[in-house]
């Protein structure tokens, strides 16, 4: 975990509102995944990036959710219109150019009431 | 289908015993298998990670194998301890590496 930073780490929202989610991978990651984690369910991949590019975005739902990772800043993955389903621990996970190892941040909890 | 199945879903062992957790997949093509402990509220950490030529790897206490003939993989944890406890989840990614499927985990317990 040391070096993905993730926050907040906790986050409430009303249903209807929106949920930003920020990761800043490990210093030299050009390459960012977002998982999400029902509660006692396994991690489901969302959505796979590199610096300004969607690379693979087949495992996010099509509508509300859209996730960036501009030239300079953290990685964004935003939740419009947020409903009660949308409560989960969403995790963020870095990898470098070539390496296969995903070092994985500490996780946002997101609660809808 | 790309599926990747863990066994067994829960396990209770004492403390100082070793145990064996296993993994089973069926994804095509195959590029690497890690397997992560994930504490309870917190992010999984990884403990190996395994390609095709690889049939073993050790991290600690921590041994991991692959049998990519059978599609198979096991993590053997020797001489258990308490802070062991937490959920092992295995990961297979496929397709030249950046398609990942997660098993859903086994959820160890030692106990004192």
């Amino acid at each position: 975990n040391a070096g993905v930073m993730q926050n907040p780490r906790h986050l409430v929202r009303r249903r209807g509102q929106e949920a930003r989610l920020r990761c800043s991978p490990m210093k030299g990651h050009s390459h960012v995944y977002w998982y999400r984690q029902l509660p006692e369910e396994g991690l489901k991949f969302m959505v796979y990036l590199q610096k300004e590019n969607i690379i693979d975005e087949s495992g996010m739902p099509k509508e509300r959710f859209s996730a960036e990772f501009p030239k300079e800043g953290p990685s964004i993955l935003r939740i419009q219109q947020v409903v009660r389903g949308d409560s989960a621990a969403y995790f963020c996970a870095s990898q470098g150019q070539g390496s296969y190892e995903q070092y994985f941040g500490p996780g946002t909890r997101l609660t809808v009431t | 289908k790309n599926q990747v199945e863990q066994s067994p879903q829960s396990l209770i062992i004492l403390e100082g015993k070793n145990c064996t957790l296993q993994c089973n997949y069926t994804v095509s093509p195959f590029s690497n298998l890690r397997w992560y402990k994930q504490d309870t509220g917190r992010g999984p950490v990884s403990l190996t990670i395994m390609t095709f030529s690889e049939n073993t790897k050790s991290n600690g206490r921590y041994t991991a194998t692959l049998d990519a003939d059978t599609k198979q993989s096991s993590l053997h944890i020797t001489a258990s301890q308490l802070s062991d406890s937490a959920s092992y989840i295995c990961v297979v990614s496929y397709t030249g590496g950046f398609k990942t499927i997660f098993g859903a985990g086994t959820r160890l317990f030692v106990k004192a």
